[in-house]
């Protein structure tokens, strides 16, 4: 079966760094999405992402976040200065229509760490 | 604005006991619903939906009834074995977003 996968799946980076979270979303899909979860707290929605631009994003994705899809399969977030609050979970989810219901599948996960 | 709340877990059950796992939604307007579940050092899974008011939802023995009256889209499953331990969220989408809202997650322990 088919599936979404995200590297690393640990991440650990010293504030003011960049960093690059990769995905590879399952290869019909045209939707592209990320979510984070801080511990103990809940999945939020950062960015969507159809046709090579943004379709939505949060507050959260302010001007320290960015995405691209580089080449044919991978999907990457980029966070060009990371603080300490962005420690998280960083989930990366595709499918294969935006809205009315369709699946999102989700990839495993990248754990960032931010010292 | 829209949202989701579950109740607080954890929630500990013995092996074959019922479960249900209350969920309920705000919205403006009328969302899809979702439950999904994470097992642990895994994703996210859809675990079932529902689009509309009235749809039941059904997966491995697990329902949910969208229920416009009373916002609810409340997980049940009649006998729950050791294997479906993990966090269960449930989520919604509005048919002019993509982004789905998911409630903080509620864990589900069974007790051989």
């Amino acid at each position: 079966e088919p599936e979404v996968t995200q590297t690393p799946s640990h991440q650990v980076t010293q504030m003011g760094q960049e960093v690059i979270l990769r995905c590879v979303p399952i290869s019909n899909h045209l939707y592209f999405y990320w979510y984070r979860q801080i511990l103990g707290q809940k999945v939020e929605f950062l960015v969507s992402f159809y046709n090579n631009e943004i379709s939505e994003k949060s507050e959260i994705f302010d001007d320290q976040f960015s995405v691209e899809r580089p080449d044919g399969s991978n999907f990457t977030l980029k966070i060009r200065s990371t603080k300490l609050e962005d420690s998280a979970m960083y989930f990366c989810a595709s499918s294969q229509k935006g809205s009315g219901g369709y699946e999102q599948y989700f990839g495993p996960g990248t754990r960032l760490t931010v010292t | 604005g829209n949202s989701v709340t579950q109740m607080e877990g954890p929630v500990t059950l013995s092996e074959e006991a019922f479960l249900t796992i209350n969920c309920t939604y705000t919205a403006t307007g009328y969302p899809s619903l979702f439950w999904y579940v994470q097992y642990p050092g895994e994703g996210l899974q859809l675990l079932l939906k529902a689009t509309k008011a009235d749809d039941k939802g059904s997966n491995k023995g697990f329902e949910a009834t969208y229920r416009k009256e009373t916002t609810s889209f409340h997980l049940e499953k009649g006998s729950v074995q050791v294997s479906d331990s993990a966090v269960y969220f449930c989520a919604l989408q509005m048919d002019s977003s993509y982004k789905l809202i998911f409630g903080s997650g509620t864990r589900l322990l069974v007790r051989p």
